[in-house]
């Protein structure tokens, strides 16, 4: 079956940078993706990693090891608006659904 | 307007009622899906439509009935729903030749809640 674990709340000072971790088990892998969701809001896309390393969007970065089945979102110079909960998700191989993580919950305190 | 819409934001309703929630995208796309999100569960995946056609049937529960008239438009029709059924369900859309494969983009969700 497929499985993904990242933590479940993560807390971080505002101007600081946190790093969110996921872990997956799957067969098949073909990329992870972030998604980002405020309370009442709709998740939005983030980034993909498809290839091995880090790709940088702005304040945002993810990073994806194969070999390690692990990737994880930088958060850098954090804002308060960056308060949100953060998914990671399984792309596989095939036409196959996303494999959501259950999510991490960002709190950004002053 | 842009992007993907969904109606009612908000609907209470009892165990015998029906009802519909509605879900529009403005973006062109292909590919439409209905997700249920329950707190601290992963996102799941209930439906996907693609040209139209039902591609993706989740083991959901008959009581959830899809319908997805055109490319823009996807219904979830609910009847005779259970307490365990509240949840927030989310729509998205895609563009792609092959279903899944490309970035999803959602709506804000219905957040329903059964009494």
């Amino acid at each position: 079956g497929q499985s993904l674990e990242q933590p479940s709340e993560v807390t971080a000072v505002e101007g600081a940078i946190v790093q969110i971790n996921c872990t997956y088990q799957t067969s098949g892998f073909y990329g992870l993706s972030w998604y980002q969701q405020h309370d009442g809001g709709a998740p939005t896309f983030l980034s993909y990693n498809g290839l091995d390393g880090l790709e940088e969007t702005g304040r945002f970065s993810s990073f994806l090891s194969r070999s390690d089945s692990y990737g994880y979102l930088l958060l850098q110079e954090l804002q308060m608006k960056d308060s949100a909960s953060y998914f990671c998700a399984v792309r596989r191989a095939g036409n196959t659904p996303l494999v959501f993580g259950k999510g991490t919950r960002l709190s950004v305190i002053a | 307007e842009t992007g993907v819409t969904q109606t009612p934001r908000h609907l209470v309703m009892g165990m015998t009622n029906k009802k519909s929630l509605k879900c529009e995208q403005h973006l062109g796309h292909n590919a439409m899906y209905w997700y249920k999100q329950s707190a601290k569960k992963p996102l799941e995946l209930m439906f996907v439509y693609s040209l139209e056609e039902r591609v993706e049937n989740n083991s959901v529960p008959s009581r959830f009935s899809p319908e997805c008239p055109n490319s823009s438009h996807l219904f979830l029709h609910l009847h005779t729903l259970q307490p365990e059924d509240s949840a927030l369900y989310l729509c998205a859309s895609s563009q792609s030749r092959r279903v899944y494969q490309e970035t999803q983009y959602f709506g804000p969700g219905t957040r329903l809640l059964v009494l």
